[in-house]
């Protein structure tokens, strides 16, 4: 079966630090670029890092940038994110989504998505 | 900068069709768009992706009854004979280079 499956969310004091972990199965994941992406509770979308499929390029949107680390081991199908000084603008659901194959006409879009892992931050 | 403007939201009667708008913003009329669906308590899923002449592709499984189409810098999701699974939030998606927008989203009430 083809999917995403995330892992490593719990509960963290502000500032502390999390690594969450998402396996993927049921297709050549050497093959694609990965992402993370966060909801917040009741909010919408949005995109948090990036990872080429050789981890060549790495990609951060800003509010993360020189906290949060993403990384990849490809002999174990897994994607990761590294987060550190966490706050509670940092709290949300953390969802690992894979981008259309390069090439392909599903490109860029991200078109496999797992079920998500909730991050809390509170003292 | 690129942003897409989505409506908060929208609702039809069982079985009716309803249109989304995702807009884009100023300068960016010809980049191409993804369509998601977000079932309450659960991960988005892929339906399209969707370019400015209003090709698109779909994911897989996605039913006949979900469309896009495209005019200027307005990007559409229809959706036919609508049924009560399809009560979910909407979201469109777009990238450049090093990065990834998301609208903010519709929420679809089946009346």
């Amino acid at each position: 079966e083809v999917q995403l499956v995330e892992s490593g969310g719990g509960l963290v004091r502000p500032g502390g630090s999390l690594r969450l972990s998402c396996a993927a199965s049921g297709f050549t994941y050497t093959a694609y670029s990965m992402n993370w992406v966060r909801q917040a509770p009741g909010k919408g979308l949005e995109w948090v890092s990036s990872i080429s499929s050789s981890a060549t390029y790495l990609y951060y949107a800003d509010s993360v940038k020189g906290r949060f680390t993403i990384s990849r081991d490809n002999a174990k199908n897994s994607l990761y994110l590294q987060m550190n000084r966490l706050g509670a603008e940092d709290m949300a659901v953390y969802y690992c989504a894979r981008t259309g194959r390069s090439g392909s006409y599903d490109e860029y879009a991200f078109d496999l998505w797992g079920q998500g892992t909730m991050v809390t931050v509170s003292s | 900068q690129l942003v897409l403007t989505q409506s908060p939201s929208a609702s039809a009667s069982l079985g009716a069709s309803v249109k989304l708008t995702c807009t884009l913003s100023s300068g960016h009329s010809s980049s191409a768009i993804a369509w998601l669906q977000q079932q309450p308590e659960k991960g988005p899923r892929y339906l399209m992706k969707l370019n400015s002449d209003g090709s698109h592709s779909k994911g897989d499984g996605i039913p006949d009854r979900f469309s896009g189409s495209s005019s200027g810098a307005e990007r559409y999701l229809t959706i036919s004979s609508l049924q009560s699974e399809d009560e979910a939030d909407y979201y469109c998606q777009t990238w450049g280079t090093g990065f990834y927008v998301f609208g903010t989203g519709t929420k679809v009430t089946v009346l």
